[in-house]
């Protein structure tokens, strides 16, 4: 049972770098969001897609894109990478319902040095 | 205005006794679902309880129950019992229905269980 899985866990990229943070989940899941956790503190929104060919932006999109091709595909691209992008990215996905929980990949720690 | 907040940045509680983690939230929307998670060192993050708005019993899952009082907006964490496995982060967190579904979460306690 994989639950949502997304790669790398760990990178390192220089100022100015692009890579994209991949995410997918097999429980076919409509609602998939990206989120942002810096040291000590809570999740920002940065995207969020409620299917398939559909993106809305969260609390923090500057500096990001995302696009959603197919339900269980949700990958994050960043642009022209900032220390400020420094942080622990996660990847969820939940059910339509209200009471449906949302599940979390185990993360991917990103330096921007 | 936050979504949810969260006023307790750290908490101790000693080893077997019980232990209440505040949060409350604002939200005008009627259909609305009340979460926590815990975070512990290695990162991930764990569901732990539910509460849906219309829901009149507060819900308990094993050692944690939520202490749900509408009208205050508030959705407290109670842990009973703590073990020191219980010693991590606390995310509370909203799902507002009719606006969005999105996720709203709170800055965090983090909990230290003493021996």
């Amino acid at each position: 049972n994989a639950g949502v899985t997304q790669t790398p866990k760990f990178r390192i990229l220089k100022i100015g770098q692009s890579m994209t943070l991949q995410c997918t989940q097999d429980m076919n899941h409509n609602y998939m969001y990206w989120y942002r956790q810096d040291p000590g503190m809570g999740l920002k929104l940065i995207y969020y897609s409620v299917g398939a060919g559909i993106t809305d932006k969260g609390e923090v999109p500057n500096g990001y894109n995302v696009s959603r091709s197919t339900t269980e595909d949700f990958p994050l691209r960043l642009e022209l990478a900032a220390p400020s992008q420094t942080s622990v990215y996660f990847c969820a996905s939940s059910g339509n319902r209200g009471g449906n929980t949302i599940y979390f990949g185990e993360g991917s720690w990103l330096t921007v040095v | 205005a936050q979504k949810i907040t969260q006023t307790q940045p750290g908490m101790f509680v000693q080893e077997k006794e019980a232990v209440t983690l505040d949060c409350t939230y604002d939200t005008s929307d009627q259909s609305y679902g009340l979460f926590w998670y815990k975070q512990p060192s290695s990162g991930e993050m764990i569901f732990l309880i539910y509460q849906g708005s219309y829901d009149e019993q507060n819900a308990t899952e094993g050692r944690y129950s939520l202490n749900f009082q509408k009208a205050r907006k508030s959705a407290n964490l109670v842990i009973s019992a703590s073990q020191l496995g219980d010693s991590a982060m606390y995310f509370c967190a909203m799902r507002e229905i009719n606006t969005g579904n999105q996720f709203y979460f709170g800055t965090g306690t983090s909990l230290t269980v003493i021996p």
